[in-house]
């Protein structure tokens, strides 16, 4: 149980090019979805948390007009770069929770590596 | 901020040599989490300790959670080629929100 669904899982790009990253809980409804970025040999570190419903809670310093985030349904977030760059290359990840509540571990998806050329 | 710090950043043991990375938080923690990340994947979760002083095993891992809820430690018995990866603990945000906030990580290599 606890499967979660990420793709793609690679894109290569143009710079200026928009990318929409989906993230779906298969088996469980999740009402919160967080979406982290990985840079190589580093921690996860979380750009935002998605609430079905409402708007996601950016981490400081993350652009909410660039990372783009919708959690229209119980099972479905997706986060969208736009207009991506060079800087934004990166290995992003998606993670839920099955349950509500702060001791809750998170399933992640098996994440997306975006190249920006 | 709250900050989660683990060490060693890296080892490299041979096949057979125990494994111990340890996990300092700056601030108490209601529960640890570890997870484990293989090389080009994603992590997974391996255990959750809540209850100050606990000691859980799954095989050959032993994970401890300190008396006073702000260090944990995960030991591996006797690595194999197959531990490989890097180990990360993690905590909840002290906000009262789900967000956890991930330790440094120990990234683990293991020669046959």
């Amino acid at each position: 149980g606890a499967v979660v669904s990420q793709h793609p899982s690679r894109v290569i790009c143009k710079s200026g090019t928009s990318v929409k990253i989906e993230c779906r809980s298969l088996d469980f409804q999740a009402t919160t979805m967080f979406w982290y970025r990985q840079f190589p040999k580093q921690s996860l570190m979380l750009m935002a948390t998605s609430n079905e419903g409402s708007k996601a809670t950016y981490e400081q310093g993350v652009e909410k007009d660039k990372f783009l985030i919708n959690h229209a349904s119980l099972t479905l977030s997706t986060l969208t770069v736009t207009s991506a760059h060079p800087e934004d290359s990166s290995f992003y990840i998606c993670s839920a929770t099955t349950r509500t509540g702060s001791n809750q571990p998170q399933h992640f998806g098996d994440g997306t590596r975006l190249s920006i050329l | 901020g709250q900050q989660v710090m683990q060490i060693p950043q890296y080892q490299h043991v041979q096949e057979g040599e125990d494994f111990t990375t340890y996990c300092n938080s700056s601030t108490t923690l209601s529960n640890i989490q570890w997870y484990k990340q293989r090389p080009g994947g994603h992590p997974v979760f391996l255990i959750q300790l809540v209850k100050s002083g606990e000691v859980k095993k799954q095989k050959r891992l032993t994970f401890q959670f300190g008396e006073a809820k702000k260090n944990s430690s995960l030991h591996i018995t006797a690595t194999q080629t197959t531990d490989v990866g890097t180990y990360f603990c993690a905590g909840p945000e002290n906000t009262g929100f789900q967000k956890l906030v991930f330790g440094t990580g120990t990234r683990l290599l293991v020669s046959p």
